[in-house]
């Protein structure tokens, strides 16, 4: 199968640091994307992994474990805007997404 | 540079009618994507299309059709509109779909009486 797995709901402070995780059970994906959605709109593009490791940009980063089909996204010095949903993606082999149910942020002052 | 565009940004239909939604893509983009997004859950891939041909189909009824046209916009159609057909309709572009980055456009948001 493709499912993936994150968290529905996460609470975090302003300025802290905060991760957010995702697993998958799939033999296809050829790497895995992280969007932000913020409520009503369109997902914006974060992240791509297609090899193991940490990809850092700027205060947001990415991890990837293709072994033990984990990723998980983390973001520091947190601000009010980064209050939106998360959505961890894998690239399927049709050249599509498989998206999770998303991860909803809230970050409180 | 222009972004993804989608038409119309909003849709109302009643159940049993047909409806087409339009995208156009990143200028030299030449693949499309479209999913479906309800509320409360992720995007659901209905179709990809590359070079005006289809590459991929999601698992959704024979009622969803798309097309991709030469300057590699696209439409989505969609037959005898049920309630559950209410969502959020992303278009998203790629320069060739494999694997590549897709960035969305704004979506089409759909709702059916």
């Amino acid at each position: 199968g493709q499912n993936i797995d994150q968290p529905t709901e996460m609470t975090a402070t302003e300025g802290a640091i905060v991760q957010i995780n995702c697993t998958y059970q799939t033999s296809g994906f050829n790497g895995l994307f992280w969007y932000q959605q913020h409520a009503g709109e369109a997902p914006t593009f974060l992240s791509y992994n297609v090899l193991d490791g940490l990809e850092e940009k700027g205060r947001f980063s990415s991890f990837l474990s293709r072994s033990k089909g984990y990723s998980y996204l983390l973001l520091k010095e947190l601000q009010m805007k980064d209050s939106a949903s998360y959505l961890c993606a894998g690239a399927g082999s049709q050249g599509n997404l498989i998206f999770g149910k998303g991860t909803k942020l809230s970050v409180k002052p | 540079d222009a972004g993804v565009t989608q038409s119309p940004t909003h849709l109302i239909k009643t159940r049993g009618q047909h409806v087409t939604l339009r995208c156009s893509p990143i200028s030299g983009h030449k693949s499309v994507s479209w999913y479906q997004q309800v509320l409360g859950q992720g995007p659901q891939f209905i179709f990809q299309y590359y070079e005006k041909e289809e590459r991929g189909r999601g698992n959704f009824p024979d009622r969803f059709s798309a097309r991709q046209f030469p300057n590699y916009s696209s439409e989505l159609n969609v037959n005898a509109l049920l309630l559950g057909d209410s969502a959020l309709y992303l278009c998203a572009s790629s320069l060739d779909g494999a694997g590549d980055t897709q960035y969305f456009g704004p979506g089409t948001r759909l709702t059916v009486l």
